[in-house]
């Protein structure tokens, strides 16, 4: 299995733009997770799907982030308009069977708002 | 919002040295991962123990967790320099069926 694949690597993007990262979760696995890291906050859970459904939305910083997850192999983070603050690394992770399981993670997308 | 603190923030020691870093919660807990991030990567898991369980081995690594002291602690033995890494901590909180809560790390470096 290919595990989790995010798209971009990087993103450079100018503020106010419009940024969309990708996911695709490990195949058979029905929970999906994004997360943000950065130095000053660490790792935070912004949103997971179970069976392509946000289950917890609690972590999205505000109404400029959305996401999807229109099937089980895909999945979206949008953020318009971008900011600078919004500059850190971005991680798909998804997991099988139970919950709070083991989660394997994407090589995340390193964000750049300038 | 971050449940894990993890103790210390950084740890420098030598190779073949073990390593002792520890976490701590504070809500309910169905279990605690542990965590493996290197530079520019994604994180790896490592090993999970249950709330029912006291102890738990892989390999090198063990892992122990007191739920009365909501805490956890991951020893690596004998390190090595490719033991170079940040170390987290993960909560499955009680009630949140799903939801996965990390804390800051533990940045360890193993100097050759």
């Amino acid at each position: 299995d290919a595990g989790v694949i995010q798209s971009p690597r990087h993103e450079v993007t100018e503020m106010g733009q419009e940024v969309t990262l990708r996911c695709k979760p490990i195949s058979g696995h029905d929970y999906l997770f994004w997360y943000r890291q950065t130095m000053m906050r660490g790792l935070e859970l912004l949103i997971y799907f179970n069976n392509n459904v946000p289950i917890d939305d609690s972590g999205m910083p505000e109404d400029r982030f959305s996401a999807k997850m229109p099937n089980a192999s895909f999945s979206t983070l949008k953020i318009q308009p971008s900011e600078p603050r919004d500059s850190a690394v971005y991680f798909c992770a998804s997991s099988s069977g139970q919950p709070n399981e083991k989660l394997f993670f994407g090589s995340g997308t390193q964000l750049s708002v300038l | 919002s971050q449940q894990g603190e993890e103790d210390p923030q950084a740890l420098s020691i030598q190779e073949g040295e073990n390593a002792t870093m520890n976490c701590s919660y504070k809500t309910s807990i169905n279990n605690l991962q542990w965590y493996r991030q290197n530079s520019g990567r994604g994180l790896v898991h490592l090993i999970l123990i249950r709330s029912n369980e006291r102890e738990k081995h892989s390999g090198r690594l063990r892992v122990t967790l007191d739920t009365s002291k909501k805490s956890s602690s991951l020893l690596i033995t004998a390190s090595r320099a490719a033991d170079t890494a940040s170390y987290f901590c993960a909560t499955g909180v009680t009630g949140n069926t799903g939801k996965l809560i990390f804390g800051q790390g533990t940045t360890l470096q193993v100097k050759p």
